[in-house]
């Protein structure tokens, strides 16, 4: 069976921090995609990035970096100089062949000035 | 702004009563998705459509079903609603199959009293 773990509940950091936002999954296919979406205060969901099983690399974009993981089954998102405009809600998903997307609990990342 | 769009934004409505949600995919997208946000279930995936045919089912109740019509758009009909339908449904698309990214809707708040 598919899981996404977020074990962070909620962060608070204060603005110009850095902060890492956790990602575990399980799955037992070894072809899999994982997923970052940001849940701002409006509420819709935007994506942020996807990754494919076999590319290990890690991604930058701007303030934001993943680090990408498959000996600890973890896809870890970092905000560098975090901003109040981070505010929101993360969550990070997994999908494999069954072609489900499965969601992780999300993590409430809060930025105050 | 992610070009999915869905109505109404808001819908309150009764028990036992019967409501259709709509959601038009981004331009060119064939693939459609619907998925329900709660607090107690979190982001659950409901049931894709693919040009026109249903590809997966997530735990979509038998009260709820769905289509996806020749223009793509898709609508999700909920049915003999009960208090805990209360949620935001989203709707999302995708060019192809859902290990593609997929581009969220600003979904739609359904309060059942």
């Amino acid at each position: 069976a598919q899981k996404v773990t977020q074990a962070q509940t909620e962060i608070s950091v204060v603005e110009k921090e850095d902060v890492t936002l956790d990602c575990v999954y399980e799955t037992r296919d070894t072809t899999y995609y994982l997923f970052w979406y940001k849940q701002p205060p409006s509420g819709e969901l935007v994506f942020l990035i996807r990754r494919n099983s076999f590319d290990e690399q890690n991604e930058i974009s701007g303030r934001y970096s993943w680090n990408f993981q498959k000996s600890t089954s973890s896809f870890n998102f970092t905000i560098t100089a975090s901003q109040v405009v981070d505010s929101a809600v993360y969550f990070c998903a997994l999908i494999t062949g069954f072609q489900k997307l499965v969601f992780g609990t999300g993590t409430r990342l809060l930025v105050s000035p | 702004d992610s070009g999915v769009t869905q109505t109404p934004k808001h819908l309150i409505t009764a028990t036992g009563q019967r409501v259709t949600l709509r959601c038009s995919p981004r331009s060119g997208d064939l693939s459609v998705y619907w998925y329900q946000q709660s607090l107690d279930q979190g982001l659950q995936f409901l049931i894709q459509y693919y040009n026109g045919e249903e590809r997966a089912k997530g735990n979509i109740l038998e009260r709820f079903s769905a289509q996806q019509f020749p223009d793509l758009h898709s609508e999700l009909n909920l049915s003999s609603l009960e208090l805990g339908d209360s949620a935001l449904y989203f709707c999302a698309s995708s060019t192809g199959t859902a290990t593609y990214e997929q581009y969220f809707g600003p979904g739609t708040r359904l309060t059942v009293t």
